[in-house]
């Protein structure tokens, strides 16, 4: 079964320092993995998806993610944050071979001036 | 494209009271699904549609019923709202119904049972 964990519900940074975001799941098949922001009182925004090609990758606005399969990980991180990057991040898997698409219970990101 | 739209973005109900949500999508997808979100509880899904004439039931489908008589339209109808309904509920669509696409969501419908 799958399934994904998002290690912490709420991450504080200063503007301008390196975020991280971790995310780790469970598949029983190859995993296509997305993350997904969402402001406040907004909708679901892609950042960006992992399906099988490199194992980095690159999204919007400056936001990263490396795919480790050993590791079961797909953290996202971004080297300096902005005001503007406060909202809610979600980790999802979606199973490549069912509709499923799996959403971890979110992460409140705080930027500090 | 519009993309995904919703409507209304918000509405108040009274325990008992019926009400359909809306939702529609311009880019000719396949694939179109309803979450509910709740604090602390991410995303779950509600009911989804492979195409027109197609649904079925996703985690957590009690109390809600769908149709999808045509590719872009694809409601949802509460038949009678329960204060456990409040939430806020997000259509999505995606060109396939494999879990690699990229899936689309709609802007919400912020919904009160009182």
């Amino acid at each position: 079964a799958q399934s994904v964990t998002q290690l912490d519900s709420h991450v504080s940074v200063s503007e301008g320092t390196p975020v991280l975001l971790r995310c780790n799941y469970s598949s029983s098949y190859s995993p296509s993995l997305f993350w997904y922001v969402q402001h406040p009182n907004k909708g679901l925004q892609l950042l960006l998806k992992y399906t099988s090609a490199a194992t980095l990758v690159k999204g919007i606005n400056g936001f990263e993610a490396e795919f480790k399969k050993s590791e079961t990980s797909f953290h996202l991180t971004k080297p300096s944050a902005h005001m503007s990057d406060a909202a809610e991040y979600f980790c999802v898997v979606g199973d490549s071979g069912t509709y499923k698409y799996i959403f971890g219970t979110g992460t409140r990101l705080k930027v500090l001036a | 494209n519009a993309g995904v739209t919703q409507t209304p973005k918000f509405q108040v109900l009274k325990t008992g009271q019926s009400m359909t949500l809306q939702c529609a999508q311009d880019m000719n997808h396949e694939y179109m699904s309803w979450y509910r979100q709740d604090p602390g509880m991410g995303l779950r899904l509600i009911h989804y549609s492979v195409g027109a004439g197609i649904t079925d039931q996703g985690e957590v489908p009690n109390g809600y019923n769908v149709s999808r008589s045509t590719t872009e339209d694809f409601p949802l109808r509460l038949l009678s709202a329960a204060p456990s309904q409040t939430s806020v509920y997000f259509c999505a669509s995606r060109i396939g119904q494999r879990g690699r696409e990229t899936q689309y969501f709609g802007p919400g419908t912020r919904l009160l049972v009182l």
